[in-house]
């Protein structure tokens, strides 16, 4: 079946600096990826939306240029969160879609948990 | 607007009792998809079920079963003889190719004692 890698599962970084999470679609090709973060207790909430070769598109109130998106090809999308503070710990997960028919094939990773002390 | 209703924050049972999470869903579109995750400690999202929007016919497979009533817009999940490897997050979400996007309840959390 289709399966979508994302690492690292955990990381724990200094305020200030940045960290990217790769999220890679092993046996099939994404062509829209989507990022979500999860709080503690709380739902996923979609935070963009990325296809390949395009440039992403970002939900009402996510920072464009301190989660930069990256879908530079068909099994790969990053998401690089720049300059991290701690109110940016939290659990981040992917997820690869591998039709444009709707509902099918969405595929999530295993999700990273950031925690930036 | 479209939008996924879980009421029921959290669910605490014994084990071996059946426990049914309910999942209520706003959309205009007629064609639309009806997911349910579990999440695990661990973090990661299982899939249990999709549904679109023009089946209606209920599912069972093994202890858990899925009652779709389009009347109602409820999607709701019952875990028969629930065992604490049961115990986890379970999100009901809805996916609709008019926002190309899918949309999370706020979750259950489902807490099954020995």
């Amino acid at each position: 079946g289709a399966v979508v890698s994302q690492h690292p599962s955990w990381v724990i970084c200094k305020s200030g600096t940045s960290v990217k999470i790769e999220c890679r679609s092993l046996d099939f090709q994404a062509t829209t990826m989507f990022w979500y973060r999860q709080f503690p207790k709380q739902s996923l909430m979609l935070m963009a939306t990325s296809n390949e070769g395009s440039k992403a598109t970002y939900e009402q109130g996510v920072e464009k240029d301190k989660f930069l998106i990256n879908h530079a090809s068909l099994t790969l999308s990053t998401l690089t969160v720049t300059s991290a503070h701690p109110e940016d710990s939290s659990f981040y997960i992917c997820s690869a879609r591998m039709s444009a028919v709707g509902g099918y094939g969405y595929t999530f990773g295993s999700g990273t948990r950031l925690t930036v002390v | 607007a479209q939008k996924v209703t879980q009421a029921q924050t959290e669910i605490s049972v014994v084990e071996k009792e059946d426990v049914t999470l309910d999942c209520v869903y706003e959309t205009r579109d007629t064609t639309y998809y009806l997911f349910w995750y579990k999440q695990p400690p661990s973090g990661e999202l299982v899939f249990l079920i999709r549904r679109n929007s023009f089946d209606e016919q209920n599912e069972i497979s093994g202890r858990y079963s899925w009652n779709f009533q389009k009347s109602t817009s409820s999607f709701n999940f019952t875990i028969t003889a629930s065992q604490v490897v049961d115990s986890a997050v379970y999100f009901c979400a809805l996916w609709l190719d008019s926002s190309y996007k899918l949309i999370f309840g706020s979750g259950t959390r489902l807490l099954v004692r020995p």
